[in-house]
């Protein structure tokens, strides 16, 4: 198994542009989730999702868009780059069942707001 | 919603020496999840140890123990005879019971692990 991959690992965007940061898992995970890592903050949830075709807002959503039209892919958009969205990108994924509730974590994106 | 408070934002250990982390939490719910996370300078995110709460047995993992102290909502990693590859970021997680449909975890600010020579 890959587990779970992103792509780009590192990413210069302008002000303005758009990009979508790809999380994909071969584990049939039916949870999905982003976070961002900034200094000092920890990690924090940007969207997640429980199965294809559901999806939900976390702590800091604004400025992000999610979809999930398969159980292996969970893409993050952002529509509209800002120098705030600079920051570590981390996708994870889990199983649902009660035993089976550790996230794995991708490698993250570094992305760059200038 | 639940808090994840990392009381340490640095701590420093000998080589071979012993080190505490602390991590306290808040939260209504009786059942949950405890994680402990170690970010090395390569980003990677690590499980290094997990606790469910139903479960009054602290769990173990080679060096790696905690001290669950559920009344008190504590929730410490121990590191013992400790390695200059334990040097890293340790993140102390909850997580709700999956099958209650809201299942993120939620992440204290992390603590800066040295480990001196």
């Amino acid at each position: 198994n890959a587990g779970v991959t992103q792509t780009p690992k590192f990413q210069v965007l302008k002000t303005g542009q758009s990009m979508t940061l790809q999380c994909a898992q071969d584990m049939n995970h039916e949870y999905m989730s982003w976070y961002r890592q900034d200094p000092g903050m920890g990690l924090r949830l940007i969207h997640y999702s429980v199965g294809a075709g559901i999806t939900d807002q976390g702590e800091v959503p604004n400025g992000y868009n999610v979809s999930r039209s398969t159980t292996e892919d969970f893409p993050l958009r952002l529509l509209s780059a800002a120098p705030s969205q600079t920051s570590v990108y981390f996708c994870a994924s889990s199983y649902r069942g009660r035993h089976t509730d550790t996230q794995y974590f991708g490698p993250g994106t570094r992305l760059t707001v200038l | 919603a639940q808090t994840v408070t990392q009381s340490q934002p640095e701590m420093s250990v000998q080589e071979a020496e012993t080190v505490t982390l602390s991590c306290t939490y808040d939260t209504s719910e009786s059942d949950y999840y405890l994680f402990w996370y170690k970010q090395p300078p390569s980003r990677q995110m690590i499980l290094v140890i997990r606790q469910e709460a139903y479960k009054q047995q602290n769990a173990t993992e080679n060096r790696f123990s905690v001290n669950f102290q559920k009344a008190a909502k504590s929730f410490s990693l121990k590191i013992s005879d400790s390695q200059l590859g334990d040097a890293a970021m340790y993140f102390c997680a909850y997580r709700s019971p999956v099958n209650s449909g809201n299942t993120p975890l939620v992440f204290g600010k992390g603590t800066r692990l040295s480990v001196i020579a």
